[in-house]
């Protein structure tokens, strides 16, 4: 199966400022997937990453929030931007494996916002 | 879109016993129902799914039952274990979509 690694694993932040987290895959992926998991919550889908177009963005969230790249098969990026404390949440990005169809988590970013 | 319903939200069993956990949907037209264990600090990990045109998978102590006419499926522990505790997510996926809906979760404890 592949490795996902993710990246920063937590970070504490300043109201205000932005961070970006980092999706890494060992192999070649179509989509990639960010999601959103409040503390004691499920798993809230943000966007779909494809590479050379546009994420898809679910209801409730902007790209103005969370601008996300996708450069290659192999990495995105998604950023928390002007972050304020109802963003502290865990980030976690996921992966849809070639000839399966359960998908694959990173370790997850959790992020705290004071 | 899909809408997963699961229940309960918490589940405590002794260490031997079983424990079961339902999810409904509301999408006729979903066919693939993973389940994932998220144990605590760590990433959700898919531990079985099954496709819509099977009733039942069984992985050892794990099974996954799937009934389409009542669109609702279900995960079977059998002889839990202390590692079994953890909390368990459903999902489901409707057909010729690429985006899983999850349920809400349900933290399953085993006394030991």
């Amino acid at each position: 199966s592949a490795v996902i690694s993710q990246k920063p694993s937590r970070d504490i932040c300043q109201r205000g400022t932005s961070l970006t987290i980092q999706c890494q895959v060992d192999s070649q992926v179509t989509m990639m997937f960010w999601y959103r998991q409040q503390p004691g919550q499920s798993l809230t889908l943000i966007a779909t990453a494809n590479q050379g177009s546009e994420a898809t963005y679910e209801s409730g969230f902007v790209i103005d929030k969370f601008p996300i790249s996708r450069p290659n098969l192999t990495f995105s990026t998604l950023t928390v931007s002007n972050m304020s404390p109802e963003d502290s949440s865990i980030y976690l990005c996921s992966v849809d494996l070639r000839g399966r169809d359960g998908y694959t988590f990173g370790s997850g970013t959790r992020l705290t916002v004071v | 879109g899909e809408n997963v319903e699961q229940h309960p939200s918490t589940l405590s069993v002794q260490e031997g016993d079983s424990a079961v956990i339902k999810c409904t949907y509301s999408d006729s037209a979903s066919n693939y129902f993973p389940w994932y264990k998220q144990e605590l600090g760590k990433r959700p990990q898919l531990i079985i799914d099954i496709r819509s045109n099977v009733g039942e998978k069984k992985d050892q102590r794990i099974a996954v039952t799937l009934n389409k006419t009542a669109k609702h499926f279900s995960l079977h522990i059998t002889e839990t274990q202390p590692e079994d505790s953890a909390v368990y997510f459903c999902a489901a996926r409707r057909a010729n979509d690429y985006k899983l809906s999850f349920g809400a979760g349900t933290t399953v404890t085993v006394r030991a």
